[in-house]
């Protein structure tokens, strides 16, 4: 089953602009991750943020968690050519099993133009 | 430098036929997965494993098979009772069975019926 939804399904912009998506889920988690694809490729991770924690920055990223909406959002600001990909977040709902299983949701196709 | 490694790249199926994809990992971890991508699709889990001749059953193990008999190595075969297997595989590493971990991918195998 797929806990996580991304929220817009494709997003166009111009470089330079940023970008913001987001993620609902719907049962309590550990943590919630976020990962690109580029087209054809693997999933490379961005960001980890725990159940205790509100938001995080890695560089151009910002990472939002609101546990009691059960929503988090990635923004990527001053947006390049090179961030076009499809964007997942990933929920870590593992109760007790001593085992992260991760569930990931359908993604948000990023675009960024010239 | 540390990785995942995926084989082929490419892969075609007979009916009738099992067929093997190669997973390796060079980057000490314990936990490794495999996942299946469908167009437009997130992930869904089919095998998992924690430690070595340790393997668990993910959400659509039907018709796919595992072994983990090296830490490195975590191959899947794709048998011929899985009848729609034309998708994207991917395979993950973590560092153990631990909460609040990243997963690294490998680039993935896309596998067609011929």
């Amino acid at each position: 089953s797929q806990q996580g939804e991304e929220d817009p399904q494709a997003l166009s912009i111009q470089e330079g602009e940023n970008a913001t998506m987001n993620c609902s889920y719907k049962t309590s988690i550990n943590n919630l991750q976020w990962y690109r694809q580029n087209s054809g490729r693997g999933l490379v991770h961005l960001i980890l943020i725990r159940s205790n924690e509100r938001e995080k920055h890695s560089g151009r990223l910002r990472v939002t968690l609101d546990t009691s909406k059960k929503s988090s959002s990635l923004l990527i600001t001053a947006s390049r050519a090179a961030d076009t990909a499809s964007y997942f977040c990933a929920t870590d709902a593992s109760k007790n099993t001593g085992f992260q299983k991760l569930v990931f949701g359908t993604g948000t196709r990023l675009l960024v133009s010239p | 430098d540390g990785g995942i490694t995926q084989s082929p790249k490419y892969l075609f199926r007979k009916e009738g036929q099992n067929v093997t994809l190669s997973c390796e990992q060079n980057l000490n971890h314990d936990a490794m997965y495999w996942y299946r991508q469908d167009p437009g699709q997130g992930l869904r889990l089919i095998y998992y494993s924690q430690i070595v001749n340790d393997f668990q059953k993910g959400d659509i193990a039907e018709g796919y098979s595992v072994s983990r008999e090296k830490k490195e190595s975590f191959p899947l075969t794709v048998t011929s009772a899985q009848k729609n297997p034309t998708a994207f595989y991917l395979c993950a590493s973590s560092i153990g069975p631990l909460y609040n971990q990243p997963q690294h991918f490998g680039d993935g195998t896309r596998l067609s019926i011929l």
